[in-house]
């Protein structure tokens, strides 16, 4: 069955960097996702899409801060040069077919 | 601009009905997948149905199956949702989205009496 798990916190000391991790389950560790932020009160927002190799695609005016990569079943985000309003909820999406699916997010706390 | 707007959103009894639309603009819409997405009241986000670029297939999560109807317009550039039995557990923020890279605002429904 296809299932995507997250941390659902994480923190970081404004100007450092963090590395958020999404697990694909057993069997699925090919598959690509994407990641989403969603910013307190607002609407998601696309962030990449993320390849099992580490290639990724990220969406118009996201900054350089924000790179993505790959290991095994292990999807990464990683942010760096924190900022405050880097403070959100990340969600990472996969998909196979036809279906899509959410993991249940990581809350990222900027200290 | 490349965009795509939910309306039709709002407040309905349970096992009322309500349909939902989402305009885009900016892009070839009939070259697309499109999806609904909800978000209930402090939760996550959760995939609710897709359609591909022609119509000619559908996929709903399981809770919604039976109820949900996803369909498109392509020569209207416009996704819908028709809800039929509707729930509490329905009540939610729903977004409009293009494959996986492009959301709309939401658009919100609230099932109670």
């Amino acid at each position: 069955q296809l299932v995507l798990t997250q941390s659902p916190s994480a923190s970081a000391s404004l100007g450092a960097s963090v590395k958020l991790t999404c697990t694909l389950s057993s069997g699925h560790s090919s598959y690509p996702i994407a990641w989403h932020q969603q910013q307190p009160e607002k609407g998601p927002r696309y962030l990449m899409k993320l390849n099992s190799d580490g290639s990724h695609n990220k969406g118009d005016g996201i900054p350089d801060r924000f790179s993505g990569s790959s290991s095994g079943a292990e999807r990464y985000l990683t942010i760096s040069s924190l900022q405050s309003e880097d403070e959100a909820d990340y969600y990472c999406q996969t998909w196979g077919s036809g279906i899509k699916l959410f993991g249940g997010g990581t809350k990222l706390t900027v200290l | 601009e490349v965009q795509v707007v939910e309306s039709g959103g709002g407040l309905v009894q349970p096992g009322g009905s309500l349909r939902l639309s989402c305009a885009a603009s900016g892009f070839t819409f009939s070259s697309y997948w499109m999806n609904w997405v909800r978000q209930a009241p402090g939760k996550g986000l959760e995939w609710v149905a897709a359609i591909n670029e022609d119509g000619s297939e559908k996929y709903y999560v399981d809770s919604v199956k039976g109820r949900f109807t996803i369909s498109r317009d392509n020569a209207k550039n416009s996704l819908y949702l028709q809800m039929h039995s509707l729930r509490a557990e329905d009540t939610a923020v729903y977004y409009c989205m293009r494959s996986v890279d492009l959301w709309g605002q939401g658009t919100l429904v609230t099932v109670s009496s």
